[in-house]
């Protein structure tokens, strides 16, 4: 069974510091693994992910994630935050693709981002 | 935006009422998904269509009845609710994995906040 834990409710950075907010996963195989950042009453939005290839995976508005395999791991990164970088923040896994079909996207039960001015 | 639409974006309603969810989702894409997400609970999937034939129904109750006309849009009917159905409700879409090369991650519409009295 898939699996991901986001083991942060909540993170409190000061603006302009490095943020990180982690996600560990369980899957049988290799893994797809997604970031979904949702600001307030709003849906989730796709900030990136990683199928296949580098480790170190660039997405929207500076973020950054690191797959670490023997880990188990894809937290989320950010050199300089913002306030406006507050939001609520979901890991997602799913197992590699089958052939036909879609396996369902497993969600963490999210992180609290609070950057503090 | 994402280019998935959902109505109406609130609604309140009684437990004796029926109501229904739209989604729209100008994507092209041939997979729909609804969510539920509660207070302090992870994302929960409800109901998965690839190319309009449901392929997943996570043990959601009766009083909740999809319907997929085509692939691009989606209904979620709704029918005597209890106030614990109360949530933000998500719909989704992807390509299909394997479809053509396409990109498979999911994009979501702002939601509909439902308010069950």
């Amino acid at each position: 069974a898939q699996s991901v834990a986001q083991p942060e409710d909540q993170v409190n950075v000061a603006e302009g510091n490095p943020l990180t907010v982690k996600c560990t996963y369980s899957v049988s195989g290799n893994p797809y693994l997604f970031w979904y950042v949702q600001y307030p009453n709003r849906g989730l939005q796709f900030l990136l992910k990683y199928i296949t290839g580098d480790n170190l995976v660039k997405g929207s508005y500076g973020f950054e994630a690191e797959f670490n395999k023997s880990q188990t791991s894809f937290h989320l990164k950010k050199p300089s935050a913002l306030v406006s970088d507050s939001a609520l923040y979901f890991c997602a896994v799913r197992a590699a693709a089958e052939i036909s079909g879609n396996t369902p996207l497993v969600f963490g039960k999210g992180t609290r981002l609070s950057v503090i001015a | 935006e994402t280019g998935v639409t959902q109505t109406p974006r609130h609604l309140v309603m009684g437990m004796t009422n029926k109501k229904s969810l739209k989604c729209e989702q100008h994507l092209g894409h041939n997979a729909m998904y609804w969510y539920k997400q509660s207070a302090k609970k992870p994302l929960e999937l409800m109901f998965v269509y690839n190319f309009k034939e449901q392929t997943e129904n996570n043990s959601v109750p009766s009083r909740f009845s999809p319907e997929c006309p085509n692939s691009s849009h989606l209904f979620l009917h709704l029918h005597t609710l209890q106030p614990e159905d109360s949530a933000l409700y998500l719909c989704a879409s992807s390509h299909l994995i394997g479809w053509a090369g396409g990109d498979e991650t999911q994009y979501f519409g702002p939601g509909t906040r439902l308010l069950v009295l």
